[in-house]
């Protein structure tokens, strides 16, 4: 079974407020990723879990917060976002770092 | 720097026929990974085939195959018979320590 869920699918939010998005898998992969990508472009990386430990942080701005509380489980924690940020969050996890990464629906993120 | 290149911004196929997908690379790297992924319009990227830079045998999966030309740094992807579920957009994407580089994609239509 190669599934990544994400929660949730859809996510409006003001520039003040605070929330979180959450990606679960059950493969027993070690490697998950956060992606933000843009209609039509190709998704950008932002960070890198790796044995639930960061391992890539690709300069995202702090009002993006990670956290990998175990093995199966990634959030990404949001506060005070800018309308730029609106886009699809993808998670992925892998084996390892170096294998196929399988990816979750997305969450399409709309700041106001 | 190494990076991946798709040429192709769009492309239409007839249903039932064959279609190529471009993808060029760079990289200094000996070893190497390379990776087709489908992005229906629902958003869910879906890992189609990989190809490592020391397998001899072009990778096969199914109605795709990878046609990998180590000299010319190609990674081509053949898709046989197209469907139209194959309509989506195909990101090319090389490893790069413990990510992922995309290429800009390619919106391949299938016409009934």
């Amino acid at each position: 079974d190669t599934e990544v869920t994400q929660t949730p699918k859809h996510l409006v939010m003001g520039m003040t407020n605070k929330k979180s998005l959450k990606c679960e898998q059950h493969m027993g992969h070690r490697a998950m990723y956060w992606y933000k990508q843009k209609a039509k472009k190709p998704p950008e990386l932002m960070f890198v879990y790796s044995y639930e430990k960061l391992s890539i942080n690709e300069s995202v701005p702090s009002r993006f917060s990670p956290e990998c509380p175990n093995s199966s489980l990634l959030n990404l924690h949001l506060h005070a976002l800018q309308p730029e940020d609106s886009a699809l969050y993808l998670c992925a996890s892998s084996q390892v770092t170096h294998y196929e990464q399988y990816f979750g629906p997305g969450t399409r993120l709309t700041v106001t | 720097a190494q990076k991946i290149t798709q040429t192709q911004p769009g492309m239409f196929v007839q249903e039932k026929e064959a279609v190529t997908l471009d993808c060029t690379y760079d990289t200094s790297d000996q070893s190497y990974g390379l990776f087709w992924y489908k992005q229906p319009s629902s958003g869910e990227m879906i890992f189609l085939i990989y190809q490592g830079s020391y397998d001899e045998q072009n990778a096969t999966e199914g109605r795709y195959s990878l046609n990998f030309q180590k000299a010319r740094k190609s990674a081509n992807l053949v898709i046989s018979a197209s469907q139209l579920g194959d309509s989506a957009m195909y990101f090319c994407a090389m490893r790069e320590g413990g990510k992922l580089i995309f290429g800009q994609g390619t919106e391949l239509s299938v016409k009934p």
